[in-house]
């Protein structure tokens, strides 16, 4: 059955940069997206991006561009999240998700989930 | 960007009572509408896809409805394991979005 399993807890200073791993299991890599998602404590989901790996470009929402660069490997059917110029306002669980694709390239819904990172920015 | 709004934002309800949850488009998305489930400490699920297309394995008492800008997630005779937070989740554009959840409670 299709897994996604994401890289450990991080504890990281403000100012630092984060990057996170999401490996792929089941399923064929290529025939969708990767997005990632972001919950703060006691908030919502905020999509910060996703990346199509046949294309190898992602799309970035407005808030973290500039700050966020989504990458993916397809020979180990890894996606990574990089977050820099930390914040204590980047406290938060990242998720990656599974996304389905229409007409090649728009993404859809988030079809499978990891089991989150919790990232923690801290002096 | 599309807002979704949610609402009610929260809903203290009875085993077996019928649950009703509501998620507005701030403009027209068709029926790039979908449904998510959170229960506390968990990752999201998908429940329902396209507004109306339940996604595989969930239980047949979550349904959904809509299209345009008035969405309806349903949820005929909760259960206690239905205490989570919804989410909708818009596709239609760039860039995508949530409603803000909705927690349902157990009474």
């Amino acid at each position: 059955q299709v897994q996604l399993v994401q890289s450990g807890a991080e504890v990281k200073k403000p100012g630092s940069s984060v990057k996170v791993s999401c490996k792929a299991s089941g399923g064929t890599f290529s025939s969708y997206a990767i997005s990632w998602v972001r919950q703060a404590p006691g908030q919502g989901l905020e999509w910060m991006g996703g990346i199509i790996p046949i294309f190898g470009t992602a799309n970035y929402a407005q808030k973290f561009q500039g700050r966020v660069t989504i990458t993916a490997d397809e020979s180990t059917s890894t996606a990574y999240m990089e977050l820099s110029s930390l914040r204590s306002e980047d406290t938060a669980v990242y998720y990656c998700a599974r996304t389905i694709i229409r007409d090649g390239y728009n993404l859809e819904y988030f079809q499978h989930w990891g089991q989150g990172t919790l990232v923690t920015v801290s002096s | 960007e599309i807002v979704l709004t949610q609402s009610p934002d929260f809903q203290s309800v009875t085993p077996k009572e019928k649950v009703t949850i509501t998620c507005r488009a701030s403009q027209s998305i068709g029926s790039s509408l979908h449904w998510y489930q959170q229960k506390p400490d968990q990752s999201p699920k998908l429940l329902i896809k396209y507004a109306s297309q339940s996604f595989s394995g969930v239980p047949s008492r979550f349904s959904g409805s809509g299209s345009g800008t008035d969405f309806t997630l349903t949820i005929n005779s909760l259960e206690a394991e239905d205490a989570a937070t919804y989410y909708c989740h818009q596709s239609s554009s760039l860039p995508l979005t949530f409603g803000q959840g909705t927690k349902v409670e157990i009474k």
